[in-house]
Order: structure tokens, then sequence, then C-alpha cells
């Protein structure tokens, strides 16, 4: 089965420290990895996705994220964190034959001033 | 502008009432999905849609029912909610093909007492 995990509830950044929210991930076959972003009050926004190729794939507002295939991790990182970064942040694996994503618990991520 | 549309935002409702939440996306993707987002446990998908009249579960159905007569229209029925109803609910649409994005629409936050 295909599964997503997100060690960490919560991290806490310096603004204009480099970010790392962890993401580990378990599939049969090829992995299609996204992450989200969901503002309170919203619904979850689109960052950035990694479908093959080059190992760092960039995104929306200065986000990056790097794909490791030994170590099955897709990290989101970002050089310098903004206040606005603070958000929930979730990573996700697209199964290939339903088309259903499977989340992670999600990282509340909180950057400070 | 293309966004997906949920009705209502908020909604507080009584065991056994019927409801339907209403689900509406202008961007002509043959998919569509329903979640529902409980602490801890992140998003969960309860239903699916891969085009018209053609609907599945999802991971976590029971006690849901969806129907897709048209393309852009994708309501979630509660035949008779119950307390462990109560959630924040997201519909979702994205084109067909395993590497596309999906867009969310802004929840509808539902309790039931």
């Amino acid at each position: 089965a295909q599964s997503v995990a997100q060690p960490e509830d919560q991290v806490n950044v310096a603004e204009g420290n480099p970010l790392t929210v962890k993401c580990t991930y378990s599939v049969s076959g090829n992995p299609y990895l996204f992450w989200y972003v969901q503002y309170p009050n919203r619904g979850l926004q689109f960052l950035l996705k990694y479908i093959t190729g080059d190992n760092l794939v960039k995104g929306s507002y200065g986000f990056e994220a790097e794909f490791n295939k030994s170590q099955t991790s897709f990290h989101l990182k970002k050089p310098s964190a903004l206040v606005s970064d603070s958000a929930l942040y979730f990573c996700a694996v697209r199964d290939s034959g339903t088309y259903k994503y499977i989340f992670g618990t999600g990282t509340r991520l909180k950057v400070l001033a | 502008e293309a966004q997906v549309t949920q009705n209502p935002r908020y909604l507080i409702t009584v065991t056994g009432k019927k409801l339907t939440v209403t689900c509406s996306q202008n961007m002509n993707h043959e998919y569509m999905s329903w979640y529902r987002q409980d602490p801890g446990l992140g998003l969960r998908q309860i239903y699916y849609s891969m085009n018209v009249e053609v609907t599945d579960k999802g991971d976590v159905p029971e006690g849901y029912k969806v129907s897709r007569k048209e393309k852009r229209n994708f309501p979630l029925i509660l035949e008779s909610p119950s307390p462990n109803q109560t959630s924040l609910y997201f519909c979702a649409s994205s084109l067909s093909g395993v590497d596309t994005e999906a867009f969310f629409g802004q929840g509808t936050r539902l309790t039931v007492v």
C-alpha cells in the first residue's frame, strides 16, 4: 500500500533562515509526489510536484523540493523563510491506478519574526 | 477565474437530517473527488469520479453518497448525518492523468449535533 509520512507535527524557524519540511514515502512503482500548502480558512494550494527528471523541483513562492530515491524522501525547502510562509503543509503521493491522493498528516510551519 | 466552488462554507445540522454539499468546477476537469480533513489524520478520500457517470469509493465512504451527472458538478450527500461526520470537507478537481495537480475548494466545515 502506498503511504506518506511527515514525521514533524510542527516546525519552527526564524525569519530569514532556511527551512525544511520533511516527507518520506512508500510506493510500488513510480512515485508521483506533490506538496500542497493550506492557509487558515482556505483550501489546499498546489506548490510543486515531482514526476520524473531532475531531482530538485522548483515551485511557487520560492519553494523547492528534493527528491531522493534511495532515501524515499521528498523534503520541501526554502532558502530564506518569511513570516507569511507560516501555514500547514501537506505532502502527497498520487496513486497511479485510482488517481487518489494519499496525504501525509501535515506539518505546521511557524516562521518567527 | 479558474476555481472550485463549494457550498455552504459552514453548516450546523442535527443527527439524521439529510444534507447536500455542492461542488462545482469551471475548468472542464474530468477527475473530481471529496476529502475530509480531521486533526492528526490529514486528508482522507471519501469518493472520487474519473468522469461523468463514473464514481467509486475512496478510503472512508461509509455514510456518504455522490453523483456525477454533469462534468462540472459533484455533490456530496449525507443521507443521515451522525456526529462522527463532523469534519472539514474539501472538494477537488484535476485533469485526468496521474501527474496533474489538484485544485481544491475552500472547504465546508460541517458540525452534526
